[in-house]
Order: C-alpha cells, then sequence, then structure tokens
C-alpha cells in the first residue's frame, strides 16, 4: 500500500534558525498537502501542491513539490515560537482517502 | 474550527465498555472521516463516509464502528473489541469527498481515555 514517510521525526532549532521537514512517498502522487497541529491542538491546513517542481511561499514558509511527484520538503526560515507544533504532509491515495506522514514535531528554544 | 464539533472533549471508559464520540458539521460537506493519533505518530483513518447511509473502512477499522445517518453527523462507536482505545480521535470533513486533492476541515478532536 501507499506510504508516506516523514523526517525527521523531531526537530529543536534555536529561535532564528532554519527548519526543514522531508516527506516521501513510495508512489507518485497526484497532490500532496501541508497541515500544521499546534500542541494539543488539531491539524489545520496550511497549503496544497499540485504541479511537478511547483514551489509556494507563504511568508517564512516555501513548499516545494518535486519533479517526480514522489517528495516533498516544507522550509521555514528564521523560526519564531509561534511555528512551534508538528508538521504533516498527505497525499491522497484512492479517492478522497489520504495517508498521513508521520509528521515532525518543531521545537523552537528562545 | 470550521464549523465541526465534537464532544466530548475528555472521555474516560472503563474496560469492556462502548463508547460513543459525536462529531457534527455544519458546512454542509458530503465526506466526513473519523482519524485515530497516538502520542508521537500520524493520523490513521478509521472510517470516512462520502455520503448519507454510506461509509468505508479504513486502514484500522477493527474495533470501530460508525454511521451516517444525517449528512450533518458522524458518530463513531468504540467498542469493547477494541484492545487499546486510548488515543486522540479527530473528526474531518470535505466538501465533496471522491475529489482528489479536497482540503480536510478538522475539528478539535477528543482524547478518550481507558481506566
Amino acid at each position: 500500500g501507499q506510504q508516506v514517510m516523514q523526517i525527521p521525526q523531531y526537530q529543536h532549532v534555536q529561535e532564528g534558525e532554519d527548519f526543514t521537514t522531508y516527506c516521501n512517498s513510495s508512489t507518485t502522487l497526484s497532490n500532496i498537502q501541508w497541515y500544521k497541529q499546534r500542541p494539543g491542538g488539531h491539524p489545520v491546513f496550511l497549503i496544497q501542491l499540485v504541479k511537478s517542481g511547483e514551489v509556494k511561499k507563504q511568508k517564512r514558509l516555501t513548499f516545494q513539490f518535486g519533479e517526480a511527484k514522489k517528495n516533498s520538503s516544507l522550509h521555514i526560515t528564521a523560526t519564531q515560537t509561534t511555528d512551534v507544533g508538528t508538521y504533516f504532509c498527505a497525499g491522497p491515495y484512492t479517492g478522497n482517502q489520504f495517508y498521513f506522514g508521520t509528521g515532525t514535531s518543531l521545537t523552537v528554544i528562545p | 474550527d470550521g464549523g465541526i464539533t465534537q464532544s466530548p472533549k475528555y472521555l474516560f471508559r472503563k474496560e469492556g465498555q462502548n463508547v460513543t464520540l459525536s462529531c457534527e458539521q455544519n458546512l454542509n460537506h458530503d465526506a466526513m472521516y473519523w482519524y485515530r493519533q497516538d502520542p508521537g505518530q500520524g493520523l490513521r483513518l478509521i472510517y470516512y463516509s462520502q455520503i448519507v447511509n454510506d461509509f468505508q473502512k479504513g486502514d484500522i477499522a477493527e474495533g470501530y464502528s460508525v454511521s451516517r445517518e444525517k449528512k450533518e453527523s458522524f458518530p463513531l462507536t468504540v467498542t469493547s473489541a477494541q484492545k487499546n482505545p486510548t488515543a486522540f480521535y479527530l473528526c474531518a470533513s470535505s466538501i465533496q469527498g471522491g475529489k482528489v486533492g479536497e482540503t480536510q476541515y478538522f475539528g478539535p478532536g477528543t482524547r478518550l481515555l481507558v481506566l
């Protein structure tokens, strides 16, 4: 079955440092979504990437979709304490079923 | 929260008891989903429903049951057959279901603890 692997599982950074999480799928994806879950909260949709090689930016967040549409990354520039949380990628399987990655938990040290 | 409510926020259950988690949405979405999240892990799909009176098993449906009698409601019952039910349960919805790439909107979740 389809698998969506995500690394690293945990990341601690000093405030102001950059952060990157990587997502890899065992199969080609038609699109990939990213979600953020704050501690004690629920996942919130951040962005969707559809095209091969697509790059999208949201302020300090940069999202990339690989050329082969099997991997993606989320990069945060100059982290802030508000970036704390777990970041999930999600890739569609059949119909509207999604496989969520295991997530990367980001801790930002002030 | 996108108009999805889950209750209760915390739920305690004795071993051997069934318990039902509520999920209601007022977004007029056709599709609804139940996920389970364990500490340090991602979301695993339990059940999903693309239309009223129809639902499909996800990857970890054993020990769970659902119903979809109304568009707005998708309750999840955790039965005594579920051997390790302690987890964070998340309900989600999307506009149509069956359309690849739809955004999912999540409720605040219910934390279930088996005593």
